[in-house]
């Protein structure tokens, strides 16, 4: 199993629309989780952390985490032809500081 | 503030030149770390350095070197370049501790082993 997996997609919504992405980890004892955003042929960007279960709005993004379920997830309300982007999960490797897992990344279209 | 800065931005190596990638950041962060991202593998960490004069091997250490010259650079070395090594090459940093280890990543060094 992998560390962290994500749904491969592509994934398309329409404009207007909630994207959904999720990710599930393996180790337990991870206690940060991240959402990156990467344009093509850019880098990866920030967007949203996570540290507690429950969620976490940042404007038009919210993220889950259920750690019991070993799962986190991003929601992007009202979506916009902008937010096209490939979305990578991290999640800390409890056991070593500061390493991260990295997801494969969802590639999400949204369409006008 | 620049955040993380990468240079090259681009590199044309032939098989078995030797080059070096170089990263700064000025966030006073104590983390840095160099990854590569190919099609279809995702992100995958090189080398990392937890605090300025150590350093640690990652997923994919083989074929480079690295050296954290002070606090804000962290520089990785290719010294014999092989084609498996043609990627994409990121540096981030992060404050690296327990409550706060967000990654913040460079522009990235597009690099081709021809």
């Amino acid at each position: 199993q992998k560390e962290v997996e994500q749904n491969s997609g592509p994934l398309s919504v329409p404009e207007g629309a909630i994207a959904s992405l999720n990710c599930t980890y393996s180790d337990r004892v991870s206690q940060s989780f991240f959402w990156y955003r990467q344009y093509s042929g850019k880098s990866p960007e920030l967007i949203m952390s996570i540290y507690s279960n429950g969620d976490k709005e940042d404007g038009r993004f919210t993220a889950q985490l259920n750690k019991a379920s070993q799962y986190v997830s991003l929601l992007i309300r009202d979506s916009q032809p902008s937010d096209s982007a490939t979305y990578l999960c991290a999640v800390d490797r409890g056991s070593t500081l500061g390493r991260l897992y990295f997801g494969r990344g969802t590639q999400l279209t949204v369409w006008p | 503030n620049a955040g993380v800065t990468q240079t090259p931005k681009f590199q044309v190596l032939k098989t078995g030149q030797s080059m070096t990638l170089q990263c700064a950041q000025d966030m006073n962060h104590n983390s840095m770390y160099w990854y590569r991202q190919d099609p279809g593998m995702g992100l995958r960490l090189i080398y990392y350095s937890a605090s300025e004069g150590t350093t640690d091997k990652g997923e994919v250490p083989n074929g480079y070197n690295v050296s954290r010259l002070n606090k804000r650079e962290f520089s990785l070395r290719l010294e014999s370049a092989a084609p498996s090594q043609t990627s994409v090459y990121f540096c981030a940093s992060s404050s690296g501790t327990v409550s706060n280890n967000e990654q913040f990543f460079g522009p990235g060094t597009r690099l081709t082993v021809l």
